[in-house]
Formats: C-alpha cells, sequence, structure tokens
C-alpha cells in the first residue's frame, strides 16, 4: 500500500472548518483513500473513503485532487469532541477481502474554544 | 445493533507468561482483524481471520496466534509475552466484500490494554 503524508499537529478554532491535508503521490490506480480517527482512548472510527471523486457524508468531505496525489479531509463546523487523531490510509481491495490498514501515525487536530 | 466488544479491558502480566484477549465481532461482521498500538503510534496490523481461517499477517512473531470461532468472535494469544508487547490491543470486524461487504469499513473495539512487567 502506498505511503501517506500527514503533518504532526494542527489547531482549529470551534465552529470553524478543519481542513486535514495528506499527501500519497504514490498512489496506485486501484487504491483508496480512507481516513479514520481516534479520539483519545478509544478505538479508530471510520470517517469516509474515497478512490477519485469527492465525498461527503454525515461527518466529513473528502477532496480528492485530480491526480490523485494528495487529499483534504474536511470537517465543516469543528466542534470540542472532533479532537483526535486523523489518520489518512491508502489501500487497494485484496481479492481475498483482507483489510489490512497500514497506520501511520495521524495528525493531531485540536479543537480550540 | 452491538458493536465490537473486547475484554478485558485492562490486565498487567509479567514477562514469559501468556496472555488471551477476546472479541466479539459487530453483528453481521464475518471478518475480524488485529491490531497493536504501542504509546504514541499508530495502530500496527497483526493478523486477520475469515470463516476461522488466518487470511492475512502482518510482521508479528509466531507467537502471536489467533482463533476465529464460528460465531465471529475470536481470541489473540501472546505466548512468552515480551516488556515491548506492552500495547493497546484493539479488534475491528467487518464484513468481506466476498460476502457482500461493501465499504471495507472497519468497526474497532476499545481495545484491551496489557501492561508487560
Amino acid at each position: 500500500d502506498a505511503k501517506t503524508t500527514q503533518p504532526t499537529s494542527m489547531d482549529c478554532a470551534e465552529g470553524r472548518a478543519a481542513n486535514l491535508p495528506c499527501n500519497h503521490s504514490t498512489i496506485s490506480g486501484n487504491e483508496y483513500v480512507y481516513w479514520y480517527r481516534q479520539i483519545h482512548s478509544q478505538g479508530p472510527q471510520y470517517i469516509i473513503h474515497g478512490l477519485k471523486n469527492n465525498e461527503t457524508n454525515e461527518m466529513a468531505s473528502l477532496i480528492i485532487t485530480e491526480d490523485r496525489k494528495s487529499s483534504t479531509l474536511i470537517l465543516p463546523h469543528a466542534t470540542l469532541r472532533d479532537t483526535a487523531v486523523y489518520y489518512c490510509i491508502v489501500r487497494a481491495y485484496s481479492g481475498a477481502g483482507s483489510y489490512q490498514l497500514t497506520f501511520g501515525k495521524g495528525t493531531k487536530l485540536s479543537v480550540i474554544p | 445493533e452491538t458493536g465490537v466488544t473486547q475484554s478485558p479491558t485492562h490486565l498487567i502480566k509479567t514477562r514469559g507468561q501468556q496472555v488471551t484477549l477476546r472479541c466479539s465481532s459487530q453483528s453481521g461482521h464475518n471478518t475480524v482483524s488485529w491490531y497493536q498500538q504501542a504509546l504514541g503510534q499508530g495502530p500496527q496490523f497483526i493478523f486477520q481471520y475469515y470463516r476461522e481461517e488466518e487470511n492475512g499477517r502482518g510482521n508479528f512473531p509466531p507467537r502471536f496466534s489467533g482463533l476465529q470461532f464460528p460465531n465471529y468472535s475470536s481470541e489473540l494469544n501472546v505466548n512468552a509475552l515480551e516488556l515491548d508487547d506492552s500495547a493497546l490491543y484493539l479488534c475491528a470486524s467487518s464484513q468481506s466484500l466476498l460476502a457482500g461487504g461493501r465499504t471495507g469499513e472497519l468497526f474497532f473495539g476499545e481495545g484491551s490494554r496489557l501492561t508487560v512487567l
């Protein structure tokens, strides 16, 4: 699976949009971009994923550049409960159904009151 | 719909001992994977089970072993514990694409925190 690069930490004011970047310049054509987050002392939580089109769900939006070498996770109105470590992961579906995810260190997002 | 549950939540062992961690997968999920998360690091994939067989393994020695039962619950066993095995052990369940799962989304439990002294 392709490697990703994320900033170590970011701050965001409560109520503002949080934009979390991720570089994945070696991504292959069959690899998806996944975002998970981990709130302190909890297990990781799935947020969103996409292949090449922008995606939106009730939690966030995912913007993938046309060349697919980078993406941005957008939390439209950050709240204090969004303070967490955010992981960007790229992976391909395995024919055997394997769900191995390769987590990096992620971005520590701190939402400031 | 019940989520992924793990037990125990915390435990302390000494070097050389053996430990068994348990996981009940989310209702309807037939695939279970295990991850190890050391302090300050992201989770690292240990292995995955589908239809009671291991079908993927990360870079972990054979003293890390597992089982999946017919009800899709799972166990992680670690023999000959070492100090570096101290970590949060996470279980995640999913519905295999082979069985009609769509997103490949993993649902994680809260983890079992193991301390080896």
